[in-house]
C-alpha cells in the first residue's frame, strides 16, 4: 500500500547509544518532516525537508540529525541518546511544504532511552 | 508564539449523538488548519484541511468550520459511531510555514 513507512516500531536504547530511525514514502512527495509526540506537549517538529538535498531545523532539533539524499527517504539520527529523547516519533510527508496539502503520517516509532 | 488548545481533553458520548470538538488558537495569521484522527498506537490520519480563505469543509459525517477572527475551529461529527472513537487533533499552520498541534481530544463513543 502507498504511504509512509517507519522502522522500527519499537526501540529501547541505552543512554549514549546512537541509532537511526528510518522513514520512506512512495508518493513522490517533496516535503517530509519528523515530529516527536509527548504527553501534554502535542507534536513538535524536529527537522524537515522541502526536497532532496535540502533540510532545515524545526522547533526541537538538538540531539538529532537528518539527511535527504533521495526523494523517498528521510532518516532521523540520534547522535547520543538521552532519557529526554524518550518519545514517540512520527515521520510525515506531503505534496508541498508546510502541510499545505493533506499530510500523511507513518505509524510511529516508540523509543525508550534508559 | 502560536498556541493551540483543544477542549475538552476527553469526551464520552452514547452512540448516535451529534458532537462538536473545539480547537482554539492564539494567532489568527494562519495559512490553514487541519484536523487529524489518531488511533491508539497509530499515526495521524488527515480528516479535513481548511485553507485560511475558507469557512468550512465537509467530508461525510464530518464538518469542520474555521473562524480566523476569533481564533476558533470546530469539528462536528454527526450520528457518532463506536468506530469514531479515537483522539482528534487540530494543527494550525502559520503564514511563516510553521505548524503547531494541539494536544487533542480523546473521544469515546459507547455502543
Amino acid at each position: 500500500n502507498a504511504g509512509v513507512t517507519q522502522t522500527p516500531k519499537f526501540q529501547v536504547l541505552k543512554t549514549g547509544q546512537s541509532m537511526t530511525l528510518q522513514c520512506a514514502q512512495d508518493m513522490n512527495h517533496e516535503y517530509m518532516s519528523w515530529y516527536r509526540q509527548d504527553p501534554g506537549m502535542g507534536l513538535r517538529l524536529i527537522h524537515y525537508s522541502v526536497g532532496a538535498g535540502i533540510t532545515d531545523q524545526g522547533e526541537v532539533p538538538n540531539g538529532y540529525n537528518v539527511s535527504r539524499s533521495t526523494t523517498e527517504d528521510f532518516p532521523l539520527r540520534l547522535l547520543s541518546a538521552a532519557p529526554s529523547q524518550t518519545s514517540v516519533y512520527f515521520c510525515a510527508s506531503s505534496y508541498s511544504e508546510f502541510m499545505n496539502t493533506e499530510a500523511f503520517f507513518g505509524q510511529g516509532t516508540r523509543l525508550t532511552v534508559v | 508564539k502560536q498556541e493551540v488548545t483543544q477542549i475538552p481533553a476527553a469526551l464520552s458520548v452514547p452512540e448516535g449523538e451529534n458532537l462538536v470538538l473545539n480547537c482554539s488558537f492564539t494567532d489568527s495569521a494562519i495559512y490553514n488548519l487541519q484536523w487529524f484522527r489518531q488511533d491508539p498506537g497509530k499515526g495521524l490520519t488527515s480528516l479535513l484541511l481548511i485553507q485560511s480563505s475558507q469557512r468550512e469543509q465537509t467530508s461525510g459525517r464530518l464538518n469542520a468550520s474555521l473562524d480566523k477572527s476569533s481564533g476558533r475551529s470546530t469539528l462536528y461529527i454527526a450520528a457518532s459511531q463506536p468506530g469514531d472513537s479515537a483522539t482528534y487533533l487540530c494543527a494550525v499552520t502559520s503564514n511563516a510555514g510553521k505548524s503547531t498541534f494541539g494536544d487533542g481530544t480523546t473521544l469515546t463513543v459507547k455502543p
